[in-house]
């Protein structure tokens, strides 16, 4: 299995509180996504980055910010929470010159 | 922008029979590939198979199978003797190979729950 390791795994937090998601791998990937899986519309990607400081807006990407500083992590900050962000978020990372994309366990984050 | 479209939200198949669940994408693209992902209860993603939209052979994985149909934009996946362990949600995926905006993103589509029935 890719080494890809979500912190947390749990979170529970007020409306208003910024959160950060931290994406940790090990498999030296350029691409790192992050997706949100809420039930009835699958995964939608929030952002991605095909390198340390690249990255780029997905779908869903409002009220959400990304930061790559180093190829093995990638951080999905919220600004401010809302209870609409309520949702599981997957990190997911892919190596050059290959095509499966590798995922980590999941985040399930409430916010009340 | 890439749409994956999967038309079926919900199916069931008794053990050891065959299922098949559909998806449709829509996209202008030639190079690509399409995927089919499990999701068991554990939450997981798991890549279930792979096809490369040049390849006019339709990939097959064990008991996993897809029916690609390009012209139509159509990739459904069967799977034959079905298993207990093979209740999940079934999600299909797009990613665009070229370079430039958007490559090399997964595309999904809203999935299809299944389950097997003893």
């Amino acid at each position: 299995d890719a080494g890809i390791t979500q912190s947390p795994r749990h979170k529970v937090t007020e409306t208003g509180t910024p959160v950060t998601l931290r994406c940790h791998q090990t498999e030296n990937h350029r691409y790192m996504y992050w997706y949100r899986q809420d039930p009835g519309h699958g995964l939608r990607l929030i952002h991605y980055s095909y390198g340390v400081k690249d990255t780029d807006k997905g779908e869903v990407s409002d009220g959400y910010s990304v930061s790559r500083s180093k190829t093995e992590d990638f951080l999905l900050t919220l600004e401010s929470a809302t209870s609409s962000q309520t949702s599981v978020y997957f990190c997911a990372t892919k190596g050059t010159g290959n095509t499966e994309a590798f995922f980590g366990q999941g985040t399930r984050l409430t916010v009340v | 922008a890439q749409t994956v479209t999967q038309s079926q939200p919900e199916m069931s198949v008794q053990e050891a029979e065959t299922v098949t669940l559909s998806c449709t994408y829509d996209t202008s693209e030639n190079n690509y590939y399409l995927f089919w992902y499990k999701q068991p209860p554990s939450r997981q993603m798991i890549l279930v198979i792979r096809q490369e939209a040049y390849k006019q052979q339709n990939a097959t994985e064990n008991r996993f199978s897809v029916n690609f149909q390009k012209a139509a934009k159509s990739f459904s996946l069967k799977i034959s003797d079905s298993q207990l362990g093979d209740t999940a949600m079934y999600f299909c995926a797009f990613m665009k190979l070229n370079s430039g905006a958007g490559s090399y993103q997964l595309t999904f589509g809203k999935g299809t729950k299944l389950s097997v029935i003893p």
